[in-house]
């Protein structure tokens, strides 16, 4: 199984509507966990953290549900701008443990 | 912007070559990590400099190497390159490296490197 999984998609959502999208994990050793964007051929963007309890940015909700090993990203009334791919990473609390990033989920919102 | 800032933005390179990158980390940011981003991948971890030190490894051979000077800024150095090694290598710096929430990293703009 591979360290952090994620659904390349892609995902292709009309416009207003919302999609969600899963990231799960197989490192236990993850402490922390992170969603960045990453538009065509520029580096990464951090969307936001994932909190334990679950946290909300606007229209961005992410939740960690450790006992399934899954992180997920929900976003509400999608834009044309939110088209880009969505990473997910696994960021160890063992400063010597890798850092693992998903090859990331592609998102199109459609006009 | 992020601020952390990495050098040159574009470098093309034959087989066997030696590469170095730069970064520039953040403001107040002591921790510099290296990634290797092929097309349609996600990035991978090289390695990571915590206060000039190396601080955990991906699973990348010794000819790639880094360095981290005491102004927290560092470099990538790849021996004999290969042309599986043509990507986008990202650096990211964060406050420090460990899982933390506090801990997220900002990349800079990478440099894309191909090897003919």
């Amino acid at each position: 199984r591979k360290e952090v999984e994620q659904d390349p998609g892609p995902f292709n959502v009309p416009e207003g509507a919302t999609v969600a999208f899963n990231c799960t994990y197989s490192n236990s050793a993850s402490q922390s966990f992170f969603w960045y964007r990453q538009d065509c051929r520029k580096e990464p963007k951090l969307l936001m953290s994932v909190y334990s309890s679950g946290n909300e940015d606007g229209r961005f909700t992410a939740q960690l549900n450790r006992a399934s090993q899954y992180i997920s990203l929900l976003i509400r009334d999608s834009k044309l701008s939110d088209s880009a791919t969505y990473l997910c990473v696994g960021v160890p609390m063992n400063r010597d443990d890798k850092i693992i990033f998903g090859k990331g989920t592609r998102l199109h919102i459609l006009p | 912007e992020t601020g952390v800032t990495q050098s040159p933005t574009h470098l093309i390179k034959t087989r066997g070559q030696q590469v170095t990158l730069r970064c520039s980390s953040q403001s107040g940011h002591n921790t510099v990590s290296w990634y290797q981003q092929a097309l349609g991948q996600g990035p991978q971890f090289i390695f990571q400099y915590y206060r000039e030190e190396e601080n955990g490894r991906g699973n990348f051979p010794p000819r790639f190497s880094g360095l981290q000077f005491p102004n927290y800024s560092s470099e990538l150095n790849v021996n004999a390159l290969e042309l599986d090694d043509s990507a986008l290598y990202l650096c990211a710096s964060s406050l420090g490296p460990g899982g933390s929430v506090n801990n997220e990293q900002f990349f800079g703009p990478g440099t894309r490197l191909t090897v003919l």
